[in-house]
């Protein structure tokens, strides 16, 4: 069974201060992976795109890295305005319509 | 463009009402589906379309009708609302020169009691 599991749930960071977030994942025959954020009361907005191992993506302080069993989000100096709820999906099966998505991480960047 | 656009924003249901959760998009993408978002579940796939008059199920369908007529309007049908189906419903789209990007509408939070 495909399934997409994401650490930590939460996360709490100061203004400044680097982390990671964990995206591990098994399915049978990765046709991509991908990330979205979604703030509170909102619909989750596309971030990246990752299909082969050591794929890398960037945008502002954020990058994906993807290997064959995990994906990383890389945030580098946050500020307030990147905390958000990340959600990390694979694609299972055919068609670009079966995402598998994971419980997601909330992230808190305090000023 | 609006992008994705989901009404109403909030509804109660008492078990056994039925209603129509109305998503549109005017992207001219070809793909539509809805989700389902319940905390600590992530989101999950409840049906979806590839086009015009073209439905299939999802992961959690049980409960559910879909139907597409054109392009711009995919709505979901809850037959007799029960507790279980109390959730936050996302309705998203796709181009289909870029399948996997999916943009999604603002949700529908939907309590039934």
């Amino acid at each position: 069974e495909d399934q997409v599991t994401q650490s930590p749930e939460a996360l709490r960071l100061q203004e400044g201060e680097s982390s990671s977030l964990n995206c591990s994942y098994t399915v049978s025959g990765l046709r991509g992976l991908f990330w979205y954020r979604q703030d509170p009361g909102k619909g989750p907005e596309f971030l990246f795109t990752l299909y082969s191992a050591g794929e890398e993506k960037e945008k502002e302080r954020l990058k994906a890295t993807l290997t064959k069993k995990e994906s990383f989000l890389h945030i580098t100096a946050p500020k307030p305005e990147d905390s958000a709820t990340y959600l990390c999906a694979v694609q299972a099966g055919q068609g670009a319509q079966k995402l598998v998505f994971g419980q997601g991480t909330r992230l808190t960047i305090n000023p | 463009n609006a992008g994705v656009t989901q009404t109403p924003k909030f509804q109660v249901l008492k078990t056994g009402q039925s209603m129509t959760l109305q998503c549109a998009q005017d992207m001219n993408h070809e793909y539509m589906s809805w989700y389902r978002q319940d905390p600590g579940m992530g989101l999950r796939l409840i049906h979806y379309s590839v086009g015009a008059g073209i439905t299939d199920q999802g992961e959690v369908p049980n409960g559910y009708n879909v139907s597409r007529s054109t392009t711009e309007d995919f709505p979901l049908r809850l037959l007799s609302a029960a507790p279980s189906q109390t959730s936050v419903y996302f309705c998203a789209s796709t181009p289909w020169s870029e399948a996997y990007e999916q943009y999604f509408g603002p949700g529908t939070r939907l309590t039934v009691t």
